[in-house]
């Protein structure tokens, strides 16, 4: 499975958008970049998923690079309640199993 | 839909005890998958199930055992518990077929171990 890479932590002031990366150099063609989102405390999240088209729906808009190598997820009008944990995590399209690798992710601060 | 659903919410268990973790899912999935978290980490995956008496190891089985008898339940068996096992425990579960499908997640069990 392809790894990712993200920064440790990011800040954002409410109602900007926050725009976080992910690096994912070595994914293959038919792997899906996907994001996920963990609320203090809670159940991880699932925010949105991608091949390679950019991708939006009503939590966030993810873009990928043409190349494929990198992403970014962006919360176009970042509230205090996105504050969080997200992952960015390569999966491939497995018709047996369905497994997510979850890395340590990027911890969002949204301030006032 | 009441979604993933675990039991209990928080647990102190001694060394050498026993317990199972509770997980169910009103959704009708087909795939069911626990994961553990230790503070300041990501998720790691300990079993899996893609069906009804079909179950599988993750990245971290040891001092586990799992069993699917059902398609709505997927109980977790911790047989002596250690320290190590201290973590945060989380059920999910999904309908994986020819497209991709996102997993759903339950609220989590705290364990510690002492």
């Amino acid at each position: 499975d392809a790894k990712t890479t993200q920064p440790t932590s990011m800040d954002c002031a409410e109602g900007r958008a926050a725009n976080l990366p992910c690096n994912h150099s070595t994914i293959s063609g038919n792997e899906y970049v996907y994001w996920y989102r963990q609320i203090h405390s809670q159940g991880p999240q699932y925010i949105i998923h991608g091949l390679k088209n950019n991708e939006t729906n009503e939590m966030a808009s993810l873009i990928i690079t043409e190349d494929r190598k990198s992403s970014t997820l962006i919360l176009p009008h970042a509230t205090l309640r996105d504050t969080a944990v997200y992952y960015c995590i390569v999966r491939p399209p497995s018709y047996n199993t369905d497994k997510l690798i979850f890395g340590t992710g990027t911890r969002l601060q949204v301030f006032p | 839909n009441a979604g993933v659903t675990q039991t209990p919410k928080f647990r102190i268990l001694k060394i050498g005890q026993s317990m199972t973790l509770q997980c169910a899912q009103d959704m009708n999935h087909n795939y069911m998958y626990w994961y553990r978290q230790d503070p300041g980490m990501g998720l790691k995956l300990i079993y899996y199930s893609v069906g009804a008496g079909i179950t599988d190891k993750g990245e971290v089985p040891n001092g586990y055992n799992v069993s699917r008898s059902t398609t709505e339940d997927f109980p977790l068996r911790l047989e002596l518990a250690a320290p190590s096992q201290t973590s945060v425990y989380f059920c999910a579960s999904s309908y994986a077929g020819l497209h991709q499908e996102t997993q759903y997640f339950g609220p989590g069990t705290r364990l510690l171990v002492l």
